[in-house]
């Protein structure tokens, strides 16, 4: 079975210092990947997604970026937080083809203070 | 941009009650889905809609899908304490394999 595996689950960072959120799949090959923000009390926004190695779509521009190393994992990355970055960020994969049912993993909660 | 609005934002009922939400979306959609998040957690997928579906059923849920209303409903029958959370549905439009989310319903049962 498929199994989506995120971390760290909390972090609380000081503004201007930089970010690594870390994501991997497992049981599945060559997924598309997202990473998602939900700001508290809100729907989701999509901020990055990918459908290969190296292969990264920016949704939202902002001082977020993405890679995708490998097949099965997905990073999320900032050189410098703003407070404005505050949130619950969730990785989630789907198969190949539009409309798939997504698979979220349990979530990060950033505090930038 | 937000493409599905739940109705009502905010939904309380008694243990073993029904409980309705709603979505509407805006543009023509292949399917439609909706997910629930227990509080602080990730979202999970309960039940998928395709447009030339009406109805479709799993366990003690409903969802309905009107098409020409650009509509969809969510009855979760026999409510319990566990369904407690956030209600979710998302519209698949086609194009990038993104799903375009609405704000979700928050459902408390209570005891």
């Amino acid at each position: 079975s498929q199994t989506i595996h995120q971390w760290p689950a909390t972090l609380v960072q000081p503004v201007g210092s930089p970010l690594s959120l870390e994501c991997t799949v497992e049981g599945t090959s060559n997924p598309n990947l997202y990473w998602y923000r939900q700001a508290a009390g809100r729907g989701l926004q999509l901020l990055f997604y990918s459908v290969g190695i190296g292969q990264i779509s920016s949704e939202v521009p902002q001082n977020l970026s993405a890679s995708r190393p490998q097949d099965r994992q997905f990073i999320l990355s900032s050189k410098k937080l703003l407070l404005s970055d505050s949130g619950f960020y969730l990785c989630a994969w789907s198969s190949k083809g539009s409309g798939n049912t997504i698979y979220f993993g349990e979530g990060s909660w950033l505090t930038v203070v | 941009s937000q493409q599905g609005e739940e109705d009502p934002q905010a939904l309380s009922i008694q243990e073993g009650e029904n409980a309705t939400m709603n979505c509407s979306y805006k543009t023509s959609i292949n399917n439609l889905q909706w997910y629930r998040q227990n509080s602080g957690r990730g979202l999970v997928h309960l039940i998928l809609i395709r447009s030339n579906e009406r109805e479709k059923h799993s366990g003690r849920l409903r969802v309905t899908l009107d098409t020409s209303k650009k509509s969809s409903s969510l009855l979760i029958t026999a409510s319990r304490a566990a369904d407690t959370a956030s209600y979710f549905c998302a519209t698949d439009v086609g194009s990038n394999y993104q799903l375009i989310w609405g704000a979700g319903t928050k459902l408390i049962i209570k005891p």
